[in-house]
């Protein structure tokens, strides 16, 4: 079964300072998507970046892009010059491609420090 | 255009009662999500469906646990004889169709306490 690790429960950085959450995730599939969402307070879950895994270029969305390396099974995400508003949660998530339900990670929980 | 809408939004009740959960999609959306997220955890799968008929229940936990779309639109997670490990925030999310790359989008959930 596909699993998506996220090893950092807690990461904080400095306001407009670069920041890399870690995802790494299993899958025997060669054809699949991945994506990162982020939860304020909210409680919304908002789509940041995705990514194919047969595109090799890293996808980038303005501040966030991702370090996408398919052999190492990594889906690493980077924000530059953090906002007070980028204070979240962080979600990494798989899609089987099955029916298109998301498989995710349990998150990394964001602070940023003015 | 209006988002993912769920109600109620936050849901008190005490243990062996039966909660009902609505989620209503984005209009034209085929595909409906149900997943649940316990306190600091990420989000666990738990019904698909597309149109009124859901080919995968694989993630309901258990035999309490049921949902029903009707008309394609909106769907309905009910909960019976609620348990306190049932606590938890309940989140829909809606897609155009099940294509892998179209992204899915949440409604803010629903808090669900059991006492």
């Amino acid at each position: 079964a596909q699993t998506v690790t996220q090893s950092q429960p807690e990461m904080s950085v400095q306001e407009a300072e670069t920041v890399t959450l870690s995802c790494t995730y299993d899958t025997s599939e060669s054809d699949y998507y991945l994506f990162w969402y982020k939860q304020p307070p909210s409680r919304q879950m908002i789509l940041v970046i995705r990514q194919e895994a047969y595109k090799q270029q890293n996808a980038t969305e303005n501040r966030f892009s991702v370090n996408f390396q398919k052999a190492a099974k990594s889906f690493s995400l980077k924000i530059s010059d953090s906002q007070l508003g980028d204070a979240a949660m962080y979600f990494c998530a798989y899609n089987d491609g099955g029916y298109n339900k998301l498989i995710f990670g349990a998150g990394t929980r964001l602070a940023v420090h003015p | 255009g209006a988002g993912v809408s769920q109600s109620p939004s936050n849901k008190v009740t005490e243990k062996g009662k039966d909660v009902e959960l609505r989620c209503d999609p984005i209009s034209g959306h085929t595909a409906l999500y149900w997943y649940r997220q316990s306190l600091g955890q990420g989000l666990e799968f738990l019904i698909y469906f597309q149109g009124n008929s859901a080919p995968d229940k694989s993630g309901l936990p258990s035999d309490r646990f049921s949902a029903e779309r009707t008309g394609g639109s909106v769907s309905t997670l009910t909960i019976q004889r609620t348990q306190q490990e049932d606590s938890a925030v309940y989140l829909c999310a809606s897609s155009l169709n099940r294509v892998q790359n179209q992204p899915q989008h949440f409604g803010d959930g629903t808090r669900l306490s059991i006492l």
